[in-house]
């Protein structure tokens, strides 16, 4: 079964850090790409960031540019998101994703499985 | 504001069909696939429409999605009670060089 299990959020105070991980099974980590997506509470789903199967490559939206790192270890089959200089707009539920392939096309189609998310509060 | 325009809320009652819409334009749906997502309240997303028009083993062929030039449709049969929930669109955009939701659409069987 294809599980994806995302840990260390919680509260920070702005300007602070922290980092998620998230943990897979179930699949061959290291040949899919992977995202990183947020849900402020109430709110719709933002995209924050994307890395590729060797983690040679990364995307990030520019709301979080130059502040959050999306990084893996495909040793540990562990994706991981840094997150620095924390703002209360940043405070949401962040998802890790898998980036679905389609085997007959030959291409990456954006996220397929979800992880149950977990809570980033940034207050003081 | 998103780059994606869906409707806010839509509704429908048992065993009718409802569609809803995503707009976009040539930067992201115009020349990219779309995907749609099912939310549960208090859940996970869900992936129920890849590539403009494929389901995923386990979506239920009430489930249908179609594109056409810069806007996109999800449409769903039979409705059922189980079928309430948040549903969002996605696609890659070129001009943000980033992936892109619509705003979200909340259904509601009456």
């Amino acid at each position: 079964e294809v599980q994806l299990v995302e840990s260390g959020g919680g509260l920070v105070q702005p300007g602070g850090s922290l980092r998620l991980s998230c943990a897979v099974s179930g699949f061959t980590f290291s040949s899919y790409w992977m995202h990183w997506v947020r849900q402020a509470p109430g709110k719709g789903l933002v995209w924050v960031s994307r890395i590729n199967s060797e983690g040679s490559s990364t995307n990030y939206a520019d709301s979080v540019k130059g502040r959050f790192t999306i990084s893996r270890d495909n040793a540990k089959n562990t994706l991981y998101l840094q997150m620095n200089s924390l703002r209360a707009e940043d405070t949401a539920v962040y998802y890790c994703a898998r980036s679905g392939y389609s085997t007959s096309g030959g291409y990456y189609f954006g996220m397929d499985v979800w992880g149950q998310g977990t809570t980033v509060t940034v207050s003081s | 504001q998103s780059v994606l325009t869906q409707p806010p809320s839509a509704s429908g009652t048992p065993g009718q069909r409802v569609t809803i819409s995503c707009s976009g334009s040539s930067s992201n749906i115009g020349s990219k696939t779309v995907n749609w997502y099912q939310q549960l309240p208090g859940t996970a997303p869900k992936l129920l429409i890849y590539t403009n028009d494929q389901r995923p083993s386990g979506v239920p062929d009430r489930f249908s999605g179609s594109k056409s030039g810069t806007s996109a449709s999800l449409a769903i049969s039979g409705l059922q009670s189980e079928d309430e929930a948040d549903y969002y669109c996605a696609t890659w955009d070129d001009s943000v060089n980033g992936w892109v939701f619509g705003g979200g659409t909340k259904l509601t069987v009456l």
